[in-house]
């Protein structure tokens, strides 16, 4: 299966950091990748983990456990304009299209 | 540089109606995937074309067809729409290749309402 599964909603504060986890089904997986979307907005991409690890850019990082089926992204010193949707991917087993869980609602306050 | 680019933002379809959307990908970029969003939820697969043809295809009805022109535009047209195809329509655009799959750069959506 392709199934992902994520939170439905977090709430953090402004300043503080947050993480939003995702766990996947094992078959066929090739990486996790991770976007932002704003209200009425495009999803943007906002980093890939092919391997096991940590991959950092700049107050965002985001891990991923093969082992464990589980990945996650971390946001660091939250500010209000990180509010949005934020959805784990999956590569499909053909290479070509982007499976997304349902997204985690994030609500940054101050 | 210009990004995903997608036309028109908004349309009001009745039922049985057809529609056709419009996508031209970001400089650069040949490979073109459509994808359904309902409001609350994550992106749906649609198809996606390279080379003028649909490579891979979602789940969804022959009522969903596509097509992409040689300057690596495409339209997705939908038939016989239904009240359950109301949603946000989004093009992404990537290039060829495993590595560029998994980040694709997409347009802001046309919003499709069916009433």
């Amino acid at each position: 299966g392709q199934s992902l599964e994520q939170p439905s909603e977090v709430t953090a504060v402004e300043g503080a950091i947050v993480q939003i986890n995702c766990t996947y089904q094992t078959s066929g997986f090739y990486g996790l990748s991770w976007y932002q979307q704003h209200d009425g907005g495009a999803p943007t991409f906002l980093s890939y983990n092919a391997l096991d690890g940590l991959e950092e850019t700049g107050r965002f990082s985001s891990f991923l456990s093969r082992s464990d089926s589980y990945g996650y992204l971390l946001l660091q010193e939250l500010q209000m304009k990180d509010s949005a949707s934020y959805f784990c991917a999956r590569l499909s087993n053909s290479g070509y299209a982007l499976n997304f869980g349902k997204g985690t609602s994030l609500l940054v306050t101050p | 540089d210009a990004g995903v680019t997608q036309s028109p933002t908004h349309l009001i379809k009745t039922r049985g109606q057809q529609v056709t959307l419009r996508c031209s990908p970001k400089s650069g970029h040949d490979t073109v995937s459509w994808y359904q969003q309902a409001l609350g939820q994550g992106p749906q697969f649609i198809f996606q074309y390279y080379e003028e043809e649909e490579r891979q295809r979602g789940n969804f009805p022959d009522r969903f067809s596509g097509h992409q022109f040689p300057n690596y535009s495409s339209e997705l047209n939908v038939n016989a729409l239904l009240l359950g195809d109301s949603a946000l329509y989004l093009c992404a655009s990537s290039s060829t290749g495993l590595a560029g799959g998994y980040e694709q750069y997409f347009g802001p959506g046309t919003r499709l309402t069916v009433t």
